[in-house]
């Protein structure tokens, strides 16, 4: 079974500053890893993924995750936050679940917070 | 805009009614997903069909229950409406070919159901 624990549920940076939301995740299997990003009244849009290639991962508007197989974990990063960035954001696992199916298991989000 | 569309945008109803909602996945995509986010449950997967198949079941109700057309667009059916069922659904498709794994889901904008 795999399961995804995003360690903050609200975090709140300066406009500008640093970008850091923190995944830690759980799986039997080798697993491929995403982040989503959420904002308000709309849907999930992906940011980026991780499928074994490398494993800095460069997304979509600066974005960048690194898998640390030792530590378990898929951290979101950016090195400088802009107000547009202020929404919710996802970690992902999918993982093998059984007659040719993959399934996406869900962190519970980490809502962002940009302060001009 | 991911390509996956879903209606209703929002469906307002009263306890003990049925609904149906409906997605298209994005042109060529064999996989639908359904989800269900609320405030307290988070993002769920409901369940999954794949090519008018149904693939994997996740937390979904007996009183749920959803198909996929030839056509390959998807229906979900929500019977017996209670109070907590209020939440947005979405819908997102996949390819879902031999590398599985790493297809990421292209999410639709939701529905918001809101039962009275």
């Amino acid at each position: 079974a795999q399961s995804v624990t995003q360690l903050d549920s609200h975090v709140s940076v300066s406009e500008g500053t640093p970008v850091l939301l923190r995944c830690n995740y759980s799986s039997s299997y080798s697993p491929s890893l995403f982040w989503y990003v959420q904002h308000p009244n709309k849907g999930l849009q992906l940011l980026l993924k991780y499928t074994s290639a490398a494993t800095l991962v460069k997304g979509i508007n600066g974005f960048e995750a690194e898998f640390k197989k030792s530590e378990t974990s898929f951290h979101l990063t950016k090195p400088s936050a802009h107000m547009s960035d202020a929404a919710e954001y996802f970690c992902v696992v999918s993982a093998y679940s059984g007659a040719g199916s993959y399934q996406l298991t869900f962190g519970k989000g980490t809502k962002l917070s940009v302060i001009p | 805009d991911s390509g996956v569309t879903q209606t209703p945008k929002h469906l307002i109803t009263a306890t003990g009614q049925r609904v149906t909602l409906r997605c298209s996945p994005r042109s060529g995509d064999l996989s639908v997903y359904w989800y269900q986010q609320s405030l307290d449950q988070g993002l769920q997967f409901l369940i999954q069909y794949y090519n008018g198949e149904e693939r994997a079941k996740g937390n979904i109700l007996e009183r749920f229950s959803a198909q996929q057309f030839p056509d390959l667009h998807s229906e979900l059916n929500l019977s017996s409406l209670e109070l907590g069922d209020s939440a947005l659904y979405f819908c997102a498709s996949s390819p879902q070919g031999v590398a599985g794994l790493y297809n990421e889901q292209f999410f639709g904008p939701g529905t918001r159901l809101t039962v009275l």
